[in-house]
């Protein structure tokens, strides 16, 4: 059972929107930035998203990032069968002292 | 362009402890912290612990308190990750990534794992 609590799974047809979501506590995203993740199969994960809403160099802006209070978002806008992969949410628990992650979401291009 | 080589598969056996090597391209880690996140197969994310380098401090999750240890050597800018009394269980894909982290009065947190290493596949089996 993760800390962080993602969707199994999202969907949607090529050029439509999916988003994300991650939900938390006050002890973790309530209080700490939270970057995402995907992870294509067979290969390490990569940085989509860091401190709630920035992306690193190369990322297209298809990608975006939001947080409010204890949640946070990941919108994916545009799909294209390449973003099929798996996709993390994580971030500092500061009563567990440890980073912890979401259980990961699936997206599927239709 | 940053890169974290990692070593080779291993095969161990119940009870015996494994070591996965990570070496940052460069050979330094700069004032960057590592992590260590493993995956068992079919599953998500889990990170076992960190290091600062500079600070020489590290961090565990509490389920590996006590069975593993991160360290680093800086003269070669390589990391490593042991973690002792394994089981079938550990079997996974352990990762290591370069860090970033903040600090204030009440310690050093981590934050963006910004580069990952290929992986090192650790299957225990009898």
């Amino acid at each position: 059972q993760s800390v962080l609590t993602q969707p199994p799974s999202v969907s949607a047809a090529p050029g439509q929107k999916v988003t994300i979501s991650c939900s938390g506590s006050s002890s973790n995203i309530g209080n700490n930035y939270v970057s995402w993740y995907h992870q294509l199969p067979g290969t390490a994960p990569k940085l989509l998203i860091y401190d709630n809403d920035k992306r690193p160099s190369g990322i297209p802006d298809r990608f975006s990032g939001s947080k409010s209070g204890t949640s946070a978002t990941l919108d994916i806008t545009g799909l294209q069968t390449g973003d099929e992969a798996d996709y993390y949410c994580g971030t500092w628990d500061s009563s567990l002292t440890s980073v912890v992650f979401g259980g990961g979401t699936k997206v599927t291009v239709l | 362009q940053v890169q974290l080589v990692q070593s080779g598969a291993q095969v161990k056996k119940p009870e015996s402890a494994v070591e996965v090597s990570c070496k940052a391209s460069g050979g330094t880690f700069g004032s960057y912290a590592i992590t260590w996140v493993r995956q068992a197969p079919g599953q998500g994310l889990e990170w076992m612990g960190g290091i600062i380098p500079v600070f020489g401090t590290t961090n565990y999750a509490q389920k590996f308190q006590g069975r593993v240890t991160i360290t680093t050597d800086k003269s070669t800018g390589t990391a490593y990750m042991d973690l002792s009394s394994l089981r079938s269980e550990d079997t996974a894909v352990y990762y290591c990534a370069r860090t970033t982290y903040y600090c204030d009065s009440g310690g050093c947190y981590y934050r963006n794992f910004d580069y990952w290493g290929q992986g090192t596949l650790v299957t225990v089996s009898s």
